[in-house]
């Protein structure tokens, strides 16, 4: 399968730290994104990489990108209670219109 | 634009009953998608659209699931019967057509409950 896999499943941070998240994935690609959930909510977009960069960064969101090791991180610097929700990649498999999303990792920043 | 808008929000039905989800995308996008999300088996592509066509339909479970598109406006996903494993949460999601880099914007989803 295409899907992604997100590591960890979860992760509990205190307020301030930086968070990181991985992302694997299985087949060639021409970009990854990274979408947010909260709780009951539906997904948003959070960034996007394309296949030809390495690295990108958003406000405190920093994505990197390996398609040798066929992975993703998404960091998240200076933490905060609002960033508490559930973290997914996304993946394109050289069909611009179809994405496959990772399990996600759900992220608890606590106060 | 107020977002890609799905109702209802909830849906509590007994099995065998027919149910309709419903999705209005955002005006101007050309591509629609259904997913369904549980715990166990995460966020599932059921189908998806490209100017009303349906492009993709590899992931709908069964033949008691149906997708329509009449027009650029409005989806719907219908189950027919329904089963208590058919109890997710139902998301639509659209996205304007810009080549290689098509960011999805989801609505606020569909809680299926099947009794």
């Amino acid at each position: 399968s295409q899907q992604g896999e997100e590591d960890p499943q979860a992760l509990s941070i205190q307020e301030g730290e930086n968070a990181t998240m991985n992302c694997s994935y299985k087949t060639s690609i021409n970009n990854l994104q990274w979408y947010r959930q909260n709780s009951g909510r539906g997904l948003v977009h959070l960034i996007l990489i394309r296949s030809n960069e390495r690295e990108k960064h958003s406000g405190r969101l920093r994505v990197t990108l390996d398609t040798s090791k066929k992975s993703s991180s998404l960091l998240i610097t200076a933490s905060r209670a609002a960033d508490t929700a559930s973290y997914f990649c996304a993946t394109d498999a050289n069909n611009f219109n179809k994405f496959y999303f990772g399990s996600g990792t759900k992220l608890n920043v606590k106060p | 634009d107020a977002g890609v808008i799905q109702s209802p929000r909830h849906e509590v039905t007994e099995m065998g009953q027919e149910v309709t989800l419903r999705c209005k995308p955002i005006s101007g996008h050309n591509s629609l998608f259904w997913y369904r999300q549980t715990m166990m088996r995460g966020l599932e592509l059921l189908i998806y659209f490209n100017n009303n066509v349906p492009i993709d339909d590899s992931g709908m479970p069964e033949d008691r699931f149906s997708a329509k598109m009449p027009n650029a406006s409005f989806s719907t996903l219908k189950i027919q019967p329904s089963e208590p494993r058919d109890s997710a949460v139902y998301f639509c999601a659209s996205s304007p057509d810009r080549g290689r880099e098509n960011i999805q914007y989801f609505g606020a989803g569909t809680r299926l409950s099947v009794l």
